[in-house]
């Protein structure tokens, strides 16, 4: 089974709602990964989970909030956002740790999140 | 600063002739590459990685890698209607979980 899977499909909140992402893997990785992806551009990197543990944060506003609360699943949790927020959330999974060396990463089908 | 650098395109080539897409990278560090399919409105799909020198094949796209010119180009063959998609590159060094993407070649296969 090589497949991420990311729920909603679709999220429209206001910019007092709380909402949160989800995103689960059954792969055995161990490394999983948020991206925002804008139209037109490339996805852009904000967190990093390897074993678990917060590995990366690219400065990323508090109102964004990731969790791992095991190997397989990815929260990210959302609050106060702002219309720029406005993307494609992108959760992605690849081995990760010593047997990751060659780092594949793979992408979910993603959620679209409109900030009103 | 680390940067890959790709064409934005777009690249219109016709059916069943061979789509070319370069990218070059800066960071030396870098030893692990990827190519990446974008549909519109969908997310990345890995099409192809490459680590060593020279071409790897998986039906009809090649890889190729040239370390000491640092660029990476893929190679489709047959070019299909369905192949139209903007292709994304990314690098990144051996067991880091960092990657960086090129901002995308939109590829357009004309019937």
């Amino acid at each position: 089974d090589t497949e991420v899977t990311q729920t909603p499909k679709h999220l429209v909140m206001g910019m007092t709602n709380k909402k949160s992402l989800k995103c689960e893997q059954h792969m055995g990785h161990r490394a999983m990964y948020w991206y925002k992806q804008k139209a037109k551009k490339p996805p852009e990197l904000m967190f990093v989970y390897s074993y678990e543990k917060l590995s990366i944060n690219e400065s990323v506003p508090s109102r964004f909030s990731p969790e791992c609360p095991n190997s397989s699943l990815l929260n990210l949790h959302l609050h106060a956002l702002q219309p720029e927020d406005s993307a494609l959330y992108l959760c992605a999974s690849s081995q990760g740790g010593t047997g990751g060396l060659y780092n594949e990463q793979f992408f979910g089908p993603g959620t679209r999140l409109t900030v009103l | 600063q680390k940067e890959v650098e790709q064409n934005s395109g777009p690249l219109s080539v016709p059916e069943g002739a061979i789509a070319s897409l370069n990218c070059t990278y800066s960071d030396r560090v870098s030893q692990s590459f990827f190519w990446y399919r974008q549909y519109s409105g969908k997310s990345p799909e890995l099409i192809m990685s490459i680590y060593s020198n020279g071409d790897k094949e998986d039906g009809r796209f090649t890889a190729q890698l040239n370390k000491a010119s640092q660029y990476v180009s893929l190679l489709i063959r047959d070019s299909q209607p369905s192949d139209s998609a903007t292709y994304l590159c990314a690098a990144g060094p051996f067991g880091n979980e960092k990657l960086t993407f090129g901002t995308g070649t939109r590829l357009t296969i004309i019937p």
